[in-house]
Formats: structure tokens, C-alpha cells, sequence
């Protein structure tokens, strides 16, 4: 079973601290992706990468940026974080391409819901 | 820039029968993926039902089918004989196809299920 892991379910940070949220696939996949989750407003993509060192900003970067130095780990970095960062947050990977179609979907991990106060 | 809609912030089914689910996207691209996640409570996001647009067949598994329509640009999906378990958000999301392939997804659908 392919397995994303999400380095913790719950997350409490103050305010101006910088933060790291850690994402591991076990699966090999090229793409990996971070996504903010509020009510109304669905899944919002912050940032995706398409491999190593590899990193294109999805619809909402600011205020955040990220890290991949390994195939099967993508981190999320606040570097001050604010009040208005308070989310869950969830981190996505699949393969990519037209030749794998049937592993086309993404693989999500449980999520991180993040309270900065 | 692609983009997902639901329309529908939140629907209501009894149990055993059946419920469509909207999405509308928007797309210049003329090959993509489109896919139904469905996160109950739990919070994990579980794949429901995926469609490739060059097909033309509306895939099916199981009580789950999808209404394609390319031309509408229109991804509905309808459940069928509705059980207690169904309740959850459903969210509609739109793939490109190449490397470097975006998913974007719409705001949700959240759907109780009654008895």
C-alpha cells in the first residue's frame, strides 16, 4: 500500500516562529504537492514539486516556501508564521505522466492541522 | 488557470437512495484527469472514482458513476443506494497530464446521509 506520512496530526506554534511540516512517500512518486484546507474554500494548492531540488508555486505560496533534497520527502516551511496560517494542511504524492495512468491519482497523508497563536 | 467548481456547499440523501453531486471545471487543455475524493471525518483524503478525458465511457465502481461531459466541461457523480458510510466531503479535482501536472480541486460538497 502506497503510504504518505505526515510528521505530526496536530501542531501548536507561536507566532513569528519559523515551522517545518515533513512529508514522506514510500511509493517513488515524482510528484509531491502541499495543500492548505478551510472551510469554503476547499484545497488550496501552496506548492508542488515534480522532482528533486524540482518546486513550482501553486495558487497560494506567499508567506510560505519549501524544500525537496530527497525524492521521498517534501517539507513545508512557514518562515514567520502569523495567525492567519492557522489550517489543516495536507500533503499529497503520485506519479506522473500518461504512462501511468492508473497511478495517476494522488496519495494524501492524514494531515496536519496547525494552530499558530 | 485551470479551475474546479462545486456548487453545492452541502447535500442531504436518505440512506438507499440516490444523490448527484455537481463539478464544473475550466480548462484550455484538451486531455486531463479528473477524480471524486471523498474525507469523512477521519480526515484522510480516499479516492472515489477517476476519469481520463479521452475516454468517452463514464467510469463506474460500483454504487459510484460519474456523468462526463467534455463539451459542458461537466464531472458529476452520482451515488447510488446511499449507505450511513457515504457521509463525508466529496470533493471534484482536475489533473493536467505531463511532468509537471497540477491538481486543483473545488471548494467541496459536504453530504449527510439520513436515515
Amino acid at each position: 500500500d502506497v503510504k504518505v506520512t505526515q510528521s505530526s496530526r496536530y501542531l501548536v506554534k507561536r507566532t513569528g516562529e519559523k515551522v517545518f511540516l515533513e512529508c514522506v512517500q514510500d511509493m517513488d512518486h515524482e510528484n509531491m504537492f502541499w495543500y492548505r484546507q478551510d472551510p469554503g474554500l476547499g484545497l488550496r494548492l501552496i506548492y508542488f514539486s515534480y522532482d528533486v531540488k524540482m518546486k513550482e508555486k501553486g495558487d497560494i505560496p506567499e508567506g510560505y516556501s519549501v524544500s525537496r533534497e530527497k525524492k521521498e520527502r517534501f517539507s513545508l516551511i512557514l518562515e514567520s508564521a502569523s495567525t492567519n496560517q492557522t489550517s489543516m494542511y495536507l500533503c499529497a504524492s503520485s506519479s506522473a505522466g500518461r504512462g501511468f495512468w492508473s497511478l495517476s491519482e494522488a496519495f494524501f497523508g492524514q494531515g496536519t492541522r496547525l494552530t499558530v497563536v | 488557470a485551470q479551475t474546479v467548481t462545486q456548487s453545492q456547499p452541502e447535500m442531504s440523501v436518505q440512506e438507499a437512495e440516490t444523490v448527484t453531486l455537481s463539478c464544473t471545471y475550466d480548462t484550455s487543455e484538451s486531455d486531463y484527469y479528473l477524480f471524486w475524493y471523498k474525507q469523512p471525518p477521519s480526515r484522510q483524503m480516499i479516492l472515489v472514482i477517476r476519469q481520463e478525458a479521452y475516454k468517452q465511457q463514464n467510469a463506474t465502481e460500483n454504487r459510484f458513476s460519474v456523468n462526463f461531459q467534455k463539451a459542458a466541461k461537466s464531472f458529476s457523480l452520482k451515488i447510488s443506494d446511499s449507505q450511513l458510510g457515504d457521509a463525508a466531503m466529496y470533493f471534484c479535482a482536475y489533473r493536467t497530464t505531463g511532468t509537471a501536472s497540477k491538481l486543483t480541486f473545488g471548494t467541496g460538497t459536504r453530504l449527510q446521509v439520513t436515515l
